[in-house]
């Protein structure tokens, strides 16, 4: 069975770094592209980038670019989201979820991230 | 920067068709894009449903189909039902694998 199991809600103030992961299980995680999801609160989804763990190949959105680093360790099936610097306006909740070609077709359970002062 | 519009709201009586679309500021959406649909229920994580225009998930309701309608992607659900109400997305592929979601339209069951 594909799980994709995320870290836990973080709360953090502005100008902290952060890093969130998401552990992939029950398929080859080096030959599927991982991607983050942004849903601000009460707004809809926002595509960030994606990584290929096989080789860490990354895109990102030009939204996200340089705003957000991307990686991966495949010796333990994880991929990561990290922020040096968290803005307020980074609270949301952040997915991720595994693409199969031109497909994403699991998506991990989501995690909380409220940043305040 | 590119963008992906939906309606952002259709109501639709139980049992009822209703299609739902999605649109680029680029031009036609055309296979190529490989439009994906997604349902998200509040509370819970998205849910993928169509892939590559028309493609079902093996967990897909024989319900919900997709397709290319008038140069916008289109989800069709048919014989609606009360627990098909939800938000949904597309999202459109451009190049370089990166990936454009649409604001995603609210559907009320009414």
């Amino acid at each position: 069975e594909v799980q994709l199991v995320q870290s836990g809600a973080e709360v953090k103030k502005p100008g902290e770094s952060l890093k969130i992961s998401c552990k992939g299980s029950g398929y080859s995680f080096t030959s599927y592209w991982i991607g983050w999801v942004r849903q601000m609160p009460g707004k809809g989804l926002e595509w960030m980038g994606i990584i290929y763990p096989g080789d860490s190949d990354t895109r990102y959105s030009p939204s996200f670019q340089g705003q957000v680093t991307i990686s991966a360790d495949k010796s333990i099936s994880t991929a990561y989201l990290q922020w040096s610097s968290l803005k307020a306006s980074d609270t949301a909740m952040y997915y991720c979820a595994r693409h199969s070609g031109n497909t994403i077709d699991y998506w991990g359970q989501g995690t909380l991230v409220t940043v305040s002062s | 920067q590119t963008v992906v519009t939906q309606e952002p709201s259709l109501t639709v009586s139980p049992g009822g068709t209703v299609t739902l679309t999605c649109a680029s500021s680029t031009g036609a959406v055309t296979s190529g894009y490989y439009p994906n649909w997604f349902q998200q229920k509040p509370g819970q994580a998205p849910r993928a449903l169509i892939y590559s225009t028309s493609n079902k998930h093996s967990w897909t309701p024989a319900r919900f189909s997709g397709s290319l309608l008038g140069g916008k992607a289109a989800l069709t659900l048919s014989g609606v039902q009360p627990e098909d109400e939800a938000e949904y997305y597309c999202l459109l592929y451009y190049g370089g694998a990166r990936g454009v979601f649409g604001g995603g339209t609210k559907l009320t069951v009414l």
